[in-house]
């Protein structure tokens, strides 16, 4: 059974710069991508991007390029989403989510981490 | 970019149908995923590729998609079914490749 284990949430100041991590365990971790999405407070789902972890190439939204940066390593198997220039708007709860081929389905998903940007 | 327009809630009586729709221009020529989310907790996949349940999903759960819509339908609805769900897509447009509906709340009157 494939599980994705978050780290904990965070509280970061406006500006600073965020880095989440999402371990995996079970199944081949290299095979598939990771991407994340986030949900800012009572609204709905919003990807970021993804990484795919064999090939090391990521596709990113383009309202976080160059804000955002998703990287894999497969020696501990664990993903991560670095978030850059933190504003108020970017307090929300980020999944890691596999899909196990490129456009398919993302059918495992993190616990979530929360993420509040507040002075 | 494209969009994916789902209706913000739906209510339905214990043992009856519900139905919710997933709308996008010629939406029928994509692949669609639908998520349940419950309070607190993370999506969970229950319908895959238009018309497919994963293992450990009721097939009271079942999808359709023709036209520009798509359909989540839930069957003889349960109390425990009340819940977020979203439609997803992958679309070829560099800008933004995966894409979510807004989501519909599913209450259980």
């Amino acid at each position: 059974q494939v599980h994705l284990v978050q780290s904990g949430a965070e509280v970061m100041q406006p500006g600073s710069s965020v880095k989440v991590s999402c371990k995996a365990s079970g199944g081949t971790f290299g095979s598939y991508t990771i991407s994340w999405v986030r949900q800012t407070p009572g609204q709905g789902l919003e990807w970021l991007g993804r990484v795919t972890p064999s090939l090391g190439t990521t596709n990113y939204a383009r309202n976080f390029q160059g804000r955002v940066t998703i990287t894999a390593d497969e020696s501990t198997t664990t993903a991560y989403m670095d978030l850059s220039s933190l504003k108020s708007e970017d307090t929300a709860v980020y999944f890691c989510a596999r899909a196990n081929e490129g456009n398919g389905p993302f059918t495992y998903w993190g616990q979530g981490t929360l993420v509040t940007v507040s002075s | 970019s494209y969009v994916l327009t789902q209706p913000p809630s739906v209510a339905v009586a214990p043992g009856k149908t519900a139905s919710i729709t997933c709308g996008g221009h010629n939406i029928e020529s994509k692949s669609v995923h639908w998520y349940q989310q419950k309070p607190g907790q993370a999506p969970v996949l229950v319908i895959y590729y238009d018309t497919y349940r994963p293992s450990g999903i009721p097939e009271r759960f079942s999808g359709s998609n023709s036209g520009n819509a798509a359909t989540l339908t839930i069957s003889r609805v349960e109390a425990g079914d009340e819940a977020d769900f979203y439609c997803q897509v992958w679309d070829s447009d560099a800008d933004h490749p995966a894409i979510f509906g807004g989501g519909t709340r599913l209450t259980v009157l």
